[in-house]
């Protein structure tokens, strides 16, 4: 079983700055992919930027970016120039390739505030 | 082309009353979820549909829990004699055929349930 750990509750940082999420998780699949999603208050998941564990190029989308650690099973997300509409809580999850496991594992996220 | 769909948006029931939540996922997409996220958690997988194979039941907290998915597409899911722990928003996503990046599930807008 998989388990996707998100260890920090709650982040604040200030409009135009750069702050990182952590999520660390355990497998003993080789191949699978990690997932960032946002949760804004309308409740609505959105999908934030997707890494392929093969892959050993940190995936980026626009102002997000991680830091994909496969051996120490680590995967922080960058948020750079942090905007007001970042607020949110955001969630880290796993899922294997293959197999009849194929459900998300969700760590149970943290919630960022972005000041103005 | 339209999004997940859930309704109703909210539904505050009595005790031990019977509640059905609905879900209608992007059109075409094969494999469907239910989640529930209580207050302050993490996403509890309950319930996975994938095309004609028999759904994977294994997160459903209770026999009072049940769900079904018609002709592969809109799908309920069935709380009995609900309790006050039912309490949650009540989430579900649908992906394309739940095989390599098709692993991208998108969500609905969730359906919270309060039981009084």
């Amino acid at each position: 079983a998989q388990t996707v750990t998100q260890s920090q509750p709650e982040m604040s940082v200030q409009e135009a700055e750069t702050v990182t999420l952590s999520c660390t998780y355990d497998t003993s699949e080789s191949n699978y992919y990690l997932f960032w999603y946002k949760q804004p208050p309308s409740r609505q998941m959105i999908l934030v930027i997707r890494q392929e564990a093969y892959k050993q190029q940190n995936a980026t989308e626009n102002r997000f970016s991680v830091n994909f650690q496969k051996a120490a099973k680590s995967f922080s997300l960058k948020i750079s120039d942090s905007q007001l509409g970042d607020t949110a809580m955001y969630f880290c999850a796993f899922h294997p390739y293959t197999g009849a496991n194929s459900k998300l594992t969700f760590g149970k996220g943290i919630t960022l505030s972005v000041r103005p | 082309g339209a999004g997940v769909s859930q309704s109703p948006s909210n539904k505050v029931t009595e005790k031990g009353k019977d509640v059905e939540l609905r879900c209608d996922p992007i059109s075409g997409h094969t494999a469907l979820y239910w989640y529930r996220q209580s207050l302050g958690q993490g996403l509890e997988f309950l319930i996975y549909f994938q095309g004609n194979s028999a759904p994977d039941k294994s997160g459903l907290p209770s026999d009072r829990f049940s769900a079904e998915r018609t002709g592969g597409s809109v799908s309920t899911l069935t709380i009995q004699r609900t309790q006050q722990e039912d309490s949650a928003v009540y989430l579900c996503a649908s992906s394309p055929r739940g095989r390599g990046v098709d692993y991208e599930q998108y969500f609905g807008p969730g359906t919270r349930l309060t039981v009084t």
